[in-house]
């Protein structure tokens, strides 16, 4: 069972480049869900999707954008990368109360 | 407002004795309650949750936390802590509802000495 997939596991970016960062989930749930996750702050929520064609802000919109592309797949873009996006990603989906995470993107932004 | 407060972002236990995480939330409505664990450099494992109905509320791992409506709590505890056990915890709420966003608190780091 894969559960919730990201891609990639593991990006450097340098200031001002732009990337997408992938995820998809097999289990049929209508609801997904971009964290972040920095030390001593815990995961905080980027952006989410209700159902498929509605996307909302969460905590901390600033500097990105989702597309929910599917029902299965939403992906988080970073316009122009900055230091302060440097950070653990985490996607997430649920069907009911209990959301199943990815296992997080590490991007370093330099 | 939804928020979460989890009391002592590092706590430390020896091998054998009990494992108490607190976690107090906020919500304006009854609120669904989780724990996470995640281990070094991994993702969010679900530990356990309380949606309706028991208020004591087993785990995976020999956890459990009880819904103590009365004092906003929904603390972690373990009677003998193993070396395993060692990784990072969150407590999350969510009001449910077609959204069913989860908000989180800052996280516990639990560390188990021999």
């Amino acid at each position: 069972n894969a559960g919730v997939t990201q891609t990639p596991k593991f990006q450097v970016l340098k200031t001002g480049q732009s990337m997408t960062l992938q995820c998809a989930q097999d289990m049929n749930h209508n609801s997904m869900y971009w964290y972040r996750q920095d030390p001593g702050m815990g995961l905080r929520l980027i952006y989410y999707s209700a159902s498929e064609g509605t996307t909302d802000k969460g905590e901390v919109p600033n500097g990105y954008n989702v597309s929910r592309l599917n029902k299965r797949e939403f992906s988080l873009r970073l316009e122009s990368a900055a230091p302060s996006q440097t950070s653990v990603y985490f996607c997430a989906s649920s069907q009911g109360p209990e959301a199943f995470f990815g296992q997080g993107t590490r991007l370093t932004v330099v | 407002a939804q928020s979460v407060t989890q009391l002592g972002s590092h706590v430390s236990v020896s091998e054998g004795a009990l494992v108490l995480l607190r976690c107090n939330y906020s919500s304006s409505v009854p609120p669904y309650l989780f724990w996470y664990v995640q281990y070094p450099n991994q993702g969010l494992q679900l530990l356990l949750k309380y949606t309706t109905g028991a208020t004591l509320v087993k785990g995976i791992n020999g956890f459990e936390a009880e819904f103590k409506k009365s004092e906003t709590s929904f603390h972690l505890t373990k009677p003998s802590a193993h070396m395993s056990d060692a990784a990072e915890y969150f407590c999350a709420v969510s009001e449910g509802g077609a959204t069913n966003k989860l908000i989180f608190g800052t996280g516990t780091l639990l560390a188990v000495q021999p």
